[in-house]
């Protein structure tokens, strides 16, 4: 069964600094993986989509790399600011029905 | 822009009630997702619909029953509810039937419904 792992469960940060958030996963079968933010209290908003044959995805100061030999993600944030303070989570289509398999999140805090 | 949108999202409900959890999507998607979310254990599939009158059970479907009369609604309903079914519930849509081929592809999230059964 498709296990995902998000490390670390939480950072804080000073403004302006770039950080990673890391996403693993134990089975290297998966169609794609979305990364999410959530804000206290709200549901989830989607950040970045990368298929399983493409390497990574860029919006704006977010980075999404995707490694399926080494069952990795990393979502790359640059110039971290106040507003990016959230909680993100990885997930992953892991079969043809189309539902996600969720990491229980990274909780973010950048400090003016 | 896809939009979800959730009945309520705040609900306190009684043990024993029925509760009915309604979720919209306006964009013609053939996919929809119910999920819980709770500290330390994260989100969790319920169940989910490929197509009207279509249900599948997900990860934890105990407890819970789903109905989709209408390709754009989803419900989730608790029978007889209890207060280990306390928690936040979101809904999601996706537009291709099965999830699309493989790749996959952007599930939409509703705000969340969070409930409290006392």
């Amino acid at each position: 069964k498709q296990e995902v792992t998000q490390i670390p469960a939480a950072l804080s940060v000073p403004e302006g600094e770039n950080l990673v958030l890391n996403c693993s996963f134990t089975d290297s079968a998966i169609y794609n993986l979305q990364w999410f933010r959530q804000d206290p209290g709200k549901g989830l908003t989607s950040l970045l989509l990368i298929q399983s044959s493409q390497r990574e995805q860029t919006s704006g100061r977010l980075n999404a790399s995707l490694d399926k030999s080494s069952g990795r993600s990393t979502l790359y944030i640059a110039a971290s600011q106040p507003g990016d303070s959230a909680t993100y989570l990885c997930a992953f289509h892991g079969g043809s029905q189309g539902n996600l398999i969720f990491g229980k999140g990274t909780k973010l805090s950048v400090k003016p | 822009d896809v939009k979800v949108t959730q009945s309520s999202r705040y609900l306190v409900k009684r043990t024993g009630e029925k509760v009915f959890l309604e979720c919209v999507q306006d964009m013609d998607h053939e996919n929809m997702f119910w999920y819980r979310q709770d500290p330390g254990l994260g989100l969790r599939l319920i169940y989910f619909s490929y197509d009207v009158k279509m249900k599948e059970k997900g990860d934890i479907p105990e407890g819970y029953s789903v109905s989709r009369e209408k390709k754009e609604r989803f419900s989730l309903i608790l029978e007889s509810a209890s207060t280990n079914q306390t928690s936040m519930y979101l809904c999601a849509s996706s537009l291709t039937k099965g999830g699309g081929a493989p790749g996959g592809e952007t599930q939409y999230f509703g705000p969340g419904t969070r409930l409290l059964v006392l």
